[in-house]
């Protein structure tokens, strides 16, 4: 069963210190979305890519956060420096779009950040 | 750009009982549909999804929704409600380029013993 693979499950680091978060798409996917999601603001958009090319970061604070694909297999997300207020569970999902149509997306397991 | 709107952040059902979650969404052209479940510590799930076709979607675990456009809904209904149906629900729209996913707030289920 394909699916979406986020690394650190986990990540616990003291305000200031740059996360890096990974995802791994489903093979042949070529949509990515990050989100985050917080008990007060529910799941927001943060950014996602078609065939490896941003579409919309605009859900992203600029001066801290950064999306990138380096290849098809890769997504990452980091934050340089991390606050106290990015703690949240940080989501990839990829789907598939051809023509007209687009699949479902698939969501990872999600890293847990928590920035002290 | 479009919204979601699910009614109610928090169902309480018994066991055995109907569940009805309910979505509505704005959008003038009929988009696609999901209904997503999250789990605790894991990621959001697709329960079902509507793209064209029959109106009333059947997905995993029991669940159903219907797509009435002239109420612009996609209602999520399962007849007897399990424990293990204790969960948060998303309801999700999407453009039909793909390009933009629209989830709503989400609803918690609690199903009562």
């Amino acid at each position: 069963d394909a699916r979406v693979t986020q690394t650190p499950r986990h990540k616990v680091t003291e305000m200031g210190q740059e996360v890096t978060m990974r995802c791994q798409p489903i093979l042949g996917h070529n949509t990515v979305f990050w989100y985050r999601q917080t008990m007060m603001q529910g799941l927001e958009l943060l950014a996602y890519f078609r065939n490896r090319a941003p579409l919309d970061d605009s859900g992203m604070p600029k001066d801290r956060f950064s999306a990138e694909m380096p290849d098809a297999t890769l997504a990452t997300l980091k934050i340089q420096p991390s606050e106290p207020r990015d703690s949240a569970v940080y989501f990839c999902a990829s789907g598939l779009v051809v023509g007209a149509g687009s699949s479902p997306l698939h969501f990872g397991n999600g890293t847990r950040l928590t920035v002290t | 750009a479009q919204s979601v709107t699910q009614l109610g952040s928090h169902v309480s059902v018994s066991e055995g009982a109907l569940v009805l979650l309910r979505c509505n969404y704005s959008s003038s052209v009929p988009p696609y549909l999901f209904w997503y479940v999250q789990y605790p510590n894991q990621g959001l799930q697709l329960l079902l999804k509507y793209t064209t076709g029959a109106t009333l979607v059947k997905g995993i675990n029991g669940f159903e929704a219907e797509f009435k456009k002239s109420e612009t809904s996609f209602h999520l209904t399962k007849p007897s409600a399990h424990m293990s149906d204790a969960a948060e629900y998303f309801c999700a729209v999407s453009d039909l380029t793909g390009n933009q996913f629209y989830f709503g707030t989400g609803t918690s289920l609690t199903v009562i013993p």
